[in-house]
């Protein structure tokens, strides 16, 4: 496989699931990053990690829990969710963060997730 | 602040008609400057970027874009669109500390 990977491709889950989303990069990136998209708004972003080490949380409820065991792999483990969380995910890699030229993004095609 | 501002949310246009999608940025010593576009239910693809050299710069589908230093623009252009065209686009930029995404376009090809 190349680029980036994301698994499902759909999920549909209740309230009170527990469910994981998968990104995997085999473009040998050190940085990984989680975007939400919703209908009509603009692109979210919600964590970064770099060389494994989360840089960035964006005030995301804990109801959505990030984990990257290493620079290949990144989770975003689910549970509690709401309708309102209803969208798009996008995970995306990129070589580097912070230097200038290594921060070009490349996406994963997206999970559409759906909260009953 | 560093940011990226593509003032037009929607841009109709007829099929082979010229299209122009507008992006500013925030200004800044040096950036490097992409525009990206997406599918219905698709992750975002990148169309072109500009990283130095000349400053219009072409990419895939007949895109092309021109950087104006003085202006902080980096439009996006092309002559003569197709219905397949329709799509969102995203302008973004590379601060170096931060990548920030444009809010998008949405640009729909009207038979």
């Amino acid at each position: 496989e190349t680029g980036v990977t994301q698994t499902p491709r759909h999920l549909v889950m209740g309230m009170t699931n527990k469910k994981s989303l998968k990104c995997e990069q085999h473009l040998g990136h050190n940085a990984m990053y989680w975007y939400k998209q919703s209908a009509k708004k603009p692109l979210e972003l919600m964590f970064v990690y770099n060389f494994k080490e989360q840089t960035e949380n964006n005030s995301v409820p804990s109801r959505f829990s990030p984990e990257c065991p290493n620079s290949s792999h990144l989770f975003l483990h689910l549970h509690t969710l709401q309708p309102e969380d209803s969208a798009l995910y996008l995970c995306a890699s990129s070589r580097e963060i912070g230097l200038a030229g290594s921060n070009e993004q490349f996406f994963g095609p997206g999970t559409r997730l759906t909260v009953l | 602040a560093q940011s990226v501002t593509q003032l037009d949310s929607q841009v109709p246009v007829f099929e082979e008609a010229p299209v122009e999608l507008r992006c500013n940025y925030s200004s800044s010593v040096s950036v490097y400057l992409f525009w990206y576009v997406q599918y219905p239910n698709q992750g975002l693809q990148l169309l072109l970027k500009y990283l130095s050299g000349s400053t219009l710069v072409k990419g895939i589908n007949g895109f092309e874009a021109e950087f104006n230093k003085s202006q902080t623009s980096f439009h996006l252009r092309k002559p003569s669109v197709h219905i397949s065209d329709t799509a969102e686009y995203f302008c973004a930029v590379d601060y170096g500390q931060n990548f920030v995404f444009g809010p998008g376009t949405r640009l729909s090809v009207l038979p």
